[in-house]
């Protein structure tokens, strides 16, 4: 079946300092990616979406200029959260899908990022 | 905007049991709907996904089943094992995104 990377698992970091998570997919060319963020005993909410080569379309009330997402290509999407603080720690998860795997419509998640900002 | 409730929110069984987990939907103008397990700290696997023209999905002791008119999909399980302990995630899907429920947290004990 289709695979998708998370890197890094975890990451504690100061706050005022930028991360970057990487979001791979393995074996499957990956048109569009998507980026959830989901908080203690909640459900995930969707941040972006982002289809290769283009601009992500970020959902109402995230903010992009924080949230930076680049798809540069069909194998990877990585998110910076820019000048973190301690309300973005959270669990952050990857999904892609891409044409014909097995089919356009499935997602593939990824294992997860923790973030916790200090 | 479409929302997703998941009952109960919590549920604890003995090993062997059969169960039933219900998801109810607010849009039924959806395409599919997905049913995802997901372990503490961990990312999702996928279950099952139902087209909106079906009406279940089976797959070994798992059976999904959808009335997308509705808005109610159910997930039963059956003889259920210490191994299906986890948080299981219901999410239709609409013209591009999935609109994930906050999921039933399932305990099965030996």
């Amino acid at each position: 079946g289709a695979v998708v990377s998370q890197h890094p698992s975890r990451v504690i970091c100061k706050s005022g300092t930028s991360v970057k998570i990487e979001c791979r997919s393995l074996d499957f060319q990956a048109t569009t990616m998507f980026w959830y963020r989901q908080f203690p005993k909640q459900s995930l909410m969707l941040m972006a979406t982002s289809n290769e080569g283009s601009k992500a379309t970020y959902e109402q009330g995230v903010e992009k200029d924080k949230f930076l997402i680049n798809h540069a290509s069909l194998t990877l999407s990585t998110l910076t959260v820019t000048s973190a603080h301690p309300e973005d720690s959270s669990f952050y998860i990857c999904s892609a899908r891409g044409p014909g795997v097995p089919t356009t419509d499935t997602q593939y998640f990824g294992p997860g990022t923790r973030l916790t900002v200090l | 905007k479409q929302e997703v409730t998941q009952i109960p929110a919590a549920l604890s069984v003995p090993e062997g049991e059969n169960l039933v987990l219900n998801c109810s939907f607010t849009d039924s103008a959806i395409y599919n709907l997905q049913w995802f397990r997901q372990d503490p700290g961990k990312g999702l696997t996928s279950l099952l996904l139902i087209q909106s023209s079906q009406r279940e999905q089976t797959s070994g002791r798992l059976n999904a089943s959808l009335d997308k008119s509705s808005g109610r999909s159910t997930l039963y399980i059956a003889a259920s094992q210490p191994g299906d302990s986890a948080t299981y995630l219901c999410a239709p899907k609409g013209y591009s995104t999935l609109t994930f429920g906050k999921g039933t947290m399932l305990l099965v004990s030996p």
